[in-house]
């Protein structure tokens, strides 16, 4: 079965320092997408970078970016830079098992609180 | 601009009630989902769907049913509402094809007393 761990509930950083928010998952699919999604206060869903599993470089967007792991089956995302808008709820996603419309499961997220 | 919208942000209904969930998307996407959202639980897929009239059984199917009669349309039925089924809801849909994002409604809210 397809599983997503967000171990970290909640994280502090201090404003301009990165951190990393840790995800792995379990999966017997070879091929699959990982995601990470931003939740504000506000309650929308934001799309932040996808790592597809047969990609060899580690995917960026901005300021965010994907550590893959495919060995230890980790997927962490790092903030440089931080912000105090990065305030939020991060999830971690998987879409794989190549069943029709290929279901996506999600972490139970993890709370990132920046400080000024 | 793409959208997801759903029918109501908050809905407040009676315990036994039957309840209708509606998510429409306008970016004639194949695939649509219904995830419920709960505290410390993260977001639990219920049902998808990839194409019309076709649905597929998530992680936490009891108690729900779905409906996909046209492409743009998803319905997510609670049968006969109960307590336990008080969450957020939120709709999503994405291209068919496992590399791409999902793009989410506002969410409704439900609360069964």
């Amino acid at each position: 079965a397809q599983k997503i761990t967000q171990t970290q509930p909640g994280m502090f950083v201090q404003e301009k320092e990165a951190v990393t928010l840790d995800c792995t998952y379990d999966t017997s699919d070879q091929s699959y997408g990982l995601f990470w999604y931003k939740q504000p206060s506000s309650g929308e869903m934001i799309f932040l970078i996808y790592q597809g599993s047969y990609d060899e470089q580690n995917a960026t967007e901005g300021r965010y970016s994907l550590n893959f792991q495919k060995a230890r089956k980790s997927a962490n995302l790092v903030i440089s830079a931080s912000q105090l808008g990065d305030s939020a709820m991060y999830f971690c996603a998987m879409r794989g098992g190549g069943t029709g419309g290929f279901k996506t499961i999600f972490g139970a997220g993890t709370r990132l609180f920046v400080k000024a | 601009d793409v959208k997801v919208t759903q029918s109501s942000r908050y809905l407040v209904k009676r315990t036994g009630e039957k309840v209708f969930l509606e998510c429409v998307q306008d970016m004639d996407h194949e695939n649509m989902f219904w995830y419920r959202q709960d505290p410390g639980l993260g977001l639990r897929l219920i049902y998808f769907s990839y194409d019309v009239k076709m649905k597929e059984k998530g992680d936490i199917p009891e108690g729900y049913s779905v409906s996909r009669e046209k492409k743009e349309r998803f319905s997510l039925i609670l049968e006969s509402a109960s307590t336990n089924q008080t969450s957020m809801y939120l709709c999503a849909s994405s291209l068919l094809g496992q590399n791409y994002e999902q793009y989410f409604g506002p969410g409704t809210r439900l609360t069964v007393t």
